[in-house]
């Protein structure tokens, strides 16, 4: 089971304000992903990573940015925050060695922006 | 059409009965397949993965794969009232598709 951590857990922010989400993991794990989630509603893909300065936008489009610096580290940042990015916000990662794409979820984040 | 389709319920069951939730996939490629627990207000939860066609057993849990048919089951035995939440079907290969999920709820 993998140990994945999300920071903040919750947010409340003001229209217009830069925020940055922290995801990190400390198994090693190569690849990582970002999903959004609305209350009730299905999981989108919106960025992911399979590496170290590898990453990729994911199903859904999101204004936010990630980068992948180093293996355990994966933040995603909202340049400017708007009403609409608020949901919950979902870090998961899949280990190197296993038997298959299983993903390993974090705590979440779940941000309001008013 | 969806990649990963679920029906979205609710699925009530009382307790102690079997609970069978469903799921069907598009891809014909798809090589895994993982069924995920999310309580209300929290991150999915890893339950079962299966790979190959037949049965896989852990617990109270059984999972189904027809690879033929393009289909996945879930069934939870002696079904529980911690039991209910949302069931999240997921299959793919490097990247996950999830379905919608399907609500259970089990009452006393």
């Amino acid at each position: 089971e993998a140990d994945i951590y999300q920071t903040p857990r919750y947010l409340v922010i003001g229209t217009g304000k830069k925020i940055t989400l922290e995801c990190s993991q400390t198994m090693g794990h190569d690849k990582m992903y970002w999903y959004q989630q609305d209350p009730g509603m299905e999981l989108h893909l919106i960025h992911y990573s399979y590496g170290v300065n590898s990453t990729e936008k994911g199903d859904l489009s999101s204004e936010s940015t990630v980068s992948r610096i180093r293996t355990e580290h994966f933040p995603l940042t909202l340049e400017s925050a708007r009403p609409s990015h608020t949901s919950q916000y979902l870090c998961a990662s899949t280990p190197i060695s296993g038997t298959g794409d299983e993903q390993f979820f974090g705590p979440g984040t779940r941000l309001t922006v008013l | 059409q969806k990649e990963v389709e679920q029906n979205s319920g609710p699925l009530s069951v009382p307790e102690g009965a079997i609970a069978s939730l469903n799921c069907t996939y598009s891809d014909r490629v798809s090589q895994s397949f993982f069924w995920y627990r999310q309580y209300s207000g929290k991150s999915p939860e890893l339950i079962m993965s299966i790979y190959s066609n037949g049965d896989k057993e852990d617990g109270r849990f059984t999972a189904q794969l027809n690879k033929a048919s393009q289909y996945v089951s879930l069934l939870i035995r002696d079904s529980q009232p911690s039991d209910s939440a949302t069931y999240l079907c997921a299959g793919g290969y490097n990247k996950l598709i999830f379905g919608a999920g399907t609500r259970l709820a089990v009452h006393p």
